[in-house]
Formats: C-alpha cells, sequence, structure tokens
C-alpha cells in the first residue's frame, strides 16, 4: 500500500532550538497538508499545499512556524524557535480532492517534545 | 463557524454489543463528510466518506449515515479489533475552494472481549 512517509517519529529538543520536520507524500497526490494533535484542541489544521503552491496557512503562528514544498517529494515544517506550548503530534497528510480520492491519507506522525 | 461536535467521547462496549457513535456538524455548504479510525501512536485511517443526506456506507462491522445535521457510525457486534478513537471531518465549501478537513475531538471507543 501506498504509504505517507514522515520523519522523525519522535524529536526531543530544547526550547529555542530550530526543529524540522519532514513529509514525503503519496506520489500523484496533489494536496498535501500539515495538522498538529493535542489532546485540548483535536486536530488543527495548521497549513496546505496544492501542486506545491501554498494555499492555506492561517493556522499557523507565522512568526515561528513556516511551511514548504520543495519538490513534489517533500514537505517540510519548521519551528524557529521551538516552545514547549509547541509540543504535539505533527501528522502530514496527502490526497486528490475531487479526483476520485476523497480520503486523505495520513503519516504516522512526529511527536515534538520541548522542554 | 463551522464546528464539529461527537459524542460520546468515550464509550465502553461489550464484544457483540452494537451502538452507535454521533457526529453533529454545522458547516457552511458540505462538501463531504469523513470518519477516520485512529489507533493509539499512529496517524487516522480513512474509514468513509460520505456527500448527501440519506447517503449510507459500510465496511465489515461499521455502517456510516448522513442526514443535513449529524452523521452515525454504527457498529454492529465488535470485536476487541475495533477498540480505537473515531473521528469525524467535515469539509466545507468555501467557494471552490477543495481541501481543509474540520475535526471533532473524537469517540475513544472499547471494547471488552
Amino acid at each position: 500500500d501506498a504509504r505517507v512517509t514522515q520523519t522523525p517519529r519522535h524529536k526531543v529538543t530544547e526550547m529555542g532550538q530550530e526543529v524540522t520536520m519532514r513529509c514525503q507524500p503519496i506520489l500523484g497526490h496533489n494536496t498535501v497538508f500539515w495538522y498538529r494533535q493535542t489532546m485540548m484542541q483535536g486536530l488543527e489544521l495548521l497549513a496546505y499545499f496544492r501542486n506545491r503552491a501554498p494555499l492555506d496557512d492561517s493556522g499557523m503562528p507565522k512568526d515561528r512556524f513556516s511551511a514548504e514544498m520543495p519538490d513534489a517529494t517533500l514537505a517540510t515544517l519548521k519551528i524557529q524557535p521551538s516552545e514547549p506550548r509547541d509540543s504535539a503530534v505533527y501528522f502530514c497528510a496527502s490526497g486528490q480532492p475531487g479526483q476520485g480520492i476523497d480520503g486523505y491519507t495520513f503519516g504516522s506522525g512526529t511527536r515534538l517534545t520541548v522542554v | 463557524e463551522d464546528q464539529v461536535t461527537q459524542s460520546p467521547e468515550a464509550l465502553r462496549l461489550q464484544e457483540g454489543e452494537s451502538s452507535s457513535l454521533n457526529c453533529s456538524y454545522t458547516v457552511s455548504g458540505l462538501r463531504g463528510l469523513f470518519w477516520y479510525r485512529q489507533d493509539p501512536g499512529k496517524g487516522p485511517e480513512f474509514l468513509f466518506t460520505l456527500y448527501s443526506a440519506g447517503e449510507e456506507k459500510e465496511k465489515e462491522r461499521l455502517k456510516a449515515t448522513l442526514t443535513k445535521k449529524e452523521s452515525f457510525l454504527h457498529i454492529t457486534a465488535p470485536k476487541p479489533e475495533d477498540s480505537a478513537t473515531y473521528l469525524c471531518a467535515v469539509r466545507p465549501n468555501y467557494g471552490g475552494s477543495q481541501g481543509n478537513l474540520i475535526f471533532g475531538k473524537g469517540t475513544k471507543l472499547s471494547v471488552k472481549p
């Protein structure tokens, strides 16, 4: 089965450090999402891309978060500087809405702990 | 404001005891209601998409239904391996934009043998 690959699976870092999370979407999927999951808020959208172009990043704190798709096989989410409140599980998902593939596929997530 | 509310937050069943999970939603135009299953330490796994009121979909012991205000996930004769958190999400119709899913907080299902 095709899958979305996220690295690293776990990351522990100190407050103020830069964190980069990576995602390899499923080949051929034209839409890529970044979600954050916490116990309190559940799954929240941070940003998403269509054909590598950013469509919506209103869920991201712009002063510290950035998301990019340097090519069709790689999406990145960067936090600089990181803060303890950023501790969460970050999921990448890919899909092709409107093309008969409406169920987005999620990766296994990156569990981030900022101490 | 677009919103998804799931109930109950947690549900404990005995193996074979059928039940239903509820997902209520308010959205400015619905372009699909999604059900996902999430196991601990894993990402959500897609189950169903429903597009219009009256639609039903089935997969093994699961059946999802949709009305104009809510969706139900019926679990018939559940087994311990059905234990997971079940997430409901809606995709709003934002003037042609095709994308974001708005998730509920999930129902954690435990099925005891």
